[in-house]
């Protein structure tokens, strides 16, 4: 069992609907990620927080807005999404940076979205 | 010249064979290095951290080489289970893990 858990494992949703990806650790890591994974492809970084804080986001579109709201969960809330945004999103945890183990991540089981 | 760059494969390659990966990184800074592994439609697992002065586990031999700014994977008596996915991931100083596309090794019986 991954000591990342992500909700809901699978998603469907329209253009116009908001929506939400949870996520939770409980490992005492302070830098948890969200990637985007679409087939075939590698995972592809769109946010970092690190204590709680977002310390990278890599020019993704307003319509994907994360929220930290403590050291456990990362949300990823979700709202007029395009069909190409349909892909595997990823959470991850790490140490925080300069900690030893700062780069080593676990990833959650991820969250399938399709987007109609 | 891509930041880490992987031979996509496949790699088909009979139970018991011996198989080898490898990859090349641009970021001479880079000071972090691994394979992860991620089975058809599940989520990437840490396979193993790589040292510099090369380390094993198990049927798994993983090496650096700075001076060429490439790693290696090296995988022995190869199963049928060890069927994945193998990322190269690299960080370089304060930059954020990178991903290789990845490595398809298919394991026959």
């Amino acid at each position: 069992d991954t000591e990342v858990t992500q909700t809901p494992k699978h998603l469907v949703m329209g253009m116009t609907n908001k929506k939400s990806l949870k996520c939770e650790q409980h490992m005492g890591h302070r830098a948890m990620y969200w990637y985007k994974q679409k087939a075939k492809k590698p995972p592809e970084l769109m946010f970092v927080y690190s204590y709680e804080k977002l310390s990278i986001n890599e020019s993704v579109p307003s319509r994907f807005s994360p929220e930290c709201p403590n050291s456990s969960l990362l949300n990823l809330h979700l709202h007029a999404l395009q069909p190409e945004d349909s892909a595997l999103y990823l959470c991850a945890s790490s140490q925080a940076p300069g900690q030893s183990g700062a780069n080593v991540l676990t990833f959650g089981a991820g969250s399938r979205l399709t987007v109609l | 010249r891509k930041e880490v760059e992987q031979d996509p494969g496949p790699f088909n390659v009979p139970e018991g064979a011996t198989v080898a990966f490898n990859c090349t990184y641009s970021n001479s800074a880079s000071q972090s290095f691994f394979w992860y592994r991620q089975d058809c439609r599940k989520e990437p697992k840490l396979l193993m951290s790589v040292y510099s002065s090369g380390n094993e586990d198990g049927r798994f031999t993983a090496q650096l080489n700075r001076a060429s700014q490439y790693i290696s994977l090296l995988i022995r008596d190869s199963k049928l289970s060890d069927s994945a996915t193998y990322l190269c991931v690299v960080n370089g100083g304060n930059t954020p893990l990178v991903f290789g596309k990845g490595t398809r090794l298919s394991v026959i019986a």
